[in-house]
């Protein structure tokens, strides 16, 4: 089953705009952890947050803000006031108990985010 | 500060040719070590991870092994490369499982 859904394969907008990157997860742990990665054209995957499951404040840094809710089990990301050096393709991933007791990280597709001058 | 290198950064080899990429991470000790493979156009998939040194998971079976062989080096192997081991492959690193990860810049392997 997949874990980590990013339904968005690629998402076009102006410069300028807002833009919301969606990512819904499964899992049956209480304790969990989920991160957004920014993968830009180089390839090296940066990190930008890590949100535990019991901390369902929502966050914002700079132009970029993130929306966690257990109930819909989504963790969205808004970039506001896009520019063209917003695109890349973005990760979504969670972190969570395997059947060997470690946690491990799994990803989603990717979404990838084209900001048109 | 701590870092990860990789390398080669790109990489084509023959069908059947073995192959070895070196990953290794500076600043810290015992970190998590990954190796993720990404196929063109889609998502990373974890091949294997490592809590240790000599201790490491396989997350799906394949053509591919890794190894340990010391605290910050982790080394993806196999001895006879298929077409559809091609893709890019990054190392990370991370100080727990439920900590973020830090990836290195990544291998793109063209099995030709």
């Amino acid at each position: 089953a997949q874990k980590v859904t990013q339904a968005q394969t690629e998402i076009s907008v102006v410069e300028k705009e807002d833009v919301t990157l969606d990512c819904v997860y499964e899992t049956r742990d209480t304790t969990y952890y989920l991160f957004w990665y920014k993968q830009p054209p180089s390839g090296e995957l940066v990190f930008l947050i890590r949100r535990n499951s019991f901390d369902e404040q929502n966050e914002i840094s700079g132009r970029y803000s993130w929306n966690f809710q257990k109930s819909t089990s989504s963790f969205n990301f808004t970039i506001t006031a896009s520019q063209v050096v917003d695109s890349a393709v973005y990760f979504c991933a969670l972190s969570e108990a395997s059947t060997s007791g470690t946690y491990k990280y799994i990803f989603g597709t990717g979404t990838r985010l084209k900001v048109l001058a | 500060s701590q870092t990860i290198h990789q390398w080669p950064a790109t990489l084509v080899q023959p069908v059947g040719s073995p192959l070895s990429l070196e990953c290794t991470v500076e600043g810290t000790s015992n970190p998590n070590l990954y190796w993720y493979r990404q196929a063109a156009g889609r998502g990373l998939q974890l091949l294997f991870y490592s809590v240790g040194i000599g201790q490491i998971s396989s997350e799906v079976p394949q053509n591919l092994s890794a190894s340990r062989p010391q605290d910050r080096q982790f080394i993806l192997s196999s001895k006879k490369l298929l077409l559809s081991d091609s893709g890019f492959y990054l190392c990370a690193w991370s100080v727990t499982t439920i900590t973020e990860a830090f990836f290195g810049q990544g291998t793109r392997l063209t099995v030709v």
